[in-house]
């Protein structure tokens, strides 16, 4: 299952399938970049991080991706686990300046 | 141990009164952000603190005052609270040295009657 941010609030995907939560990000002096989950009843927690000088960074069963020509980051989640039910935010930074969250895409896992 | 702590969860006080929340992260960081999440989720910075001092503010009305003791602590005190001031308050820090990346607590639920 895809989203596409704003567009796309809510993702729903089977259980097992990959998903890919879509961000466009406006500022394109941003260089660093991070993908939050949030838990229902939680704070937000780091998933994944990205620097502007990399285009793509793994970690266990996420992904990133980061296209600087059209400003936009995704979130690649393997195996979509019920686990992974949350609300997910992309964040930018510029030069350790404040970061930017964007409005956040719900991913509902169905069993 | 908890790194970012925030007290209280959850409260539930009327108009007009006034409240506080305190933060506390024992990560070490030198910023300290305070954060508003409103209905929709949207994740919006009010303050942020390096080493004690005030380095964001993003007009807030001047009802929200942060007061960050050292480096570890900072407090939101909220005068003459308002409806609309119901929202989540997330507390947050992180460090150059560490990435600068943001570590959120728990999250304080304001609840305005």
């Amino acid at each position: 299952g895809e989203s596409v941010g704003l567009h796309l609030p809510t993702l729903s995907v089977q259980e097992g399938d990959n998903s890919i939560i879509n961000c466009a990000y406006s500022n394109s002096a941003s260089d660093y970049f991070i993908w939050y989950k949030q838990e229902s009843g939680k704070g937000p927690q780091f998933i994944i991080d990205i620097r502007s000088n990399m285009d793509k960074r793994q970690g266990q069963r996420v992904t990133v991706l980061l296209n600087k020509t059209v400003k936009h980051l995704s979130l690649q989640i393997a195996a979509t686990q019920p686990g992974d039910s949350a609300v997910y935010f992309c964040a930018e930074n510029e030069n350790f300046n404040k970061f930017y969250f964007g409005s956040g895409t719900k991913l509902n896992v169905k069993p | 141990d908890t790194a970012v702590s925030q007290t209280p969860k959850y409260l539930v006080t009327q108009m007009g009164n006034d409240k506080s929340i305190k933060c506390e992260q024992n990560l070490g960081h030198d910023t300290m952000y305070w954060y508003k999440q409103d209905s929709k989720k949207f994740l919006k910075i009010m303050f942020s603190y390096n080493n004690k001092e005030l380095i964001i503010n993003e007009t807030v009305p001047n009802r929200f005052s942060p007061k960050s003791p050292d480096k570890a602590h900072l407090n939101l005190h909220i005068n003459s609270l308002e409806l609309g001031d119901s929202a989540v308050y997330f507390c947050a820090s992180s460090d150059r040295a560490s990435g600068n990346t943001i570590y959120f607590g728990e999250g304080s639920w304001l609840t305005v009657v």
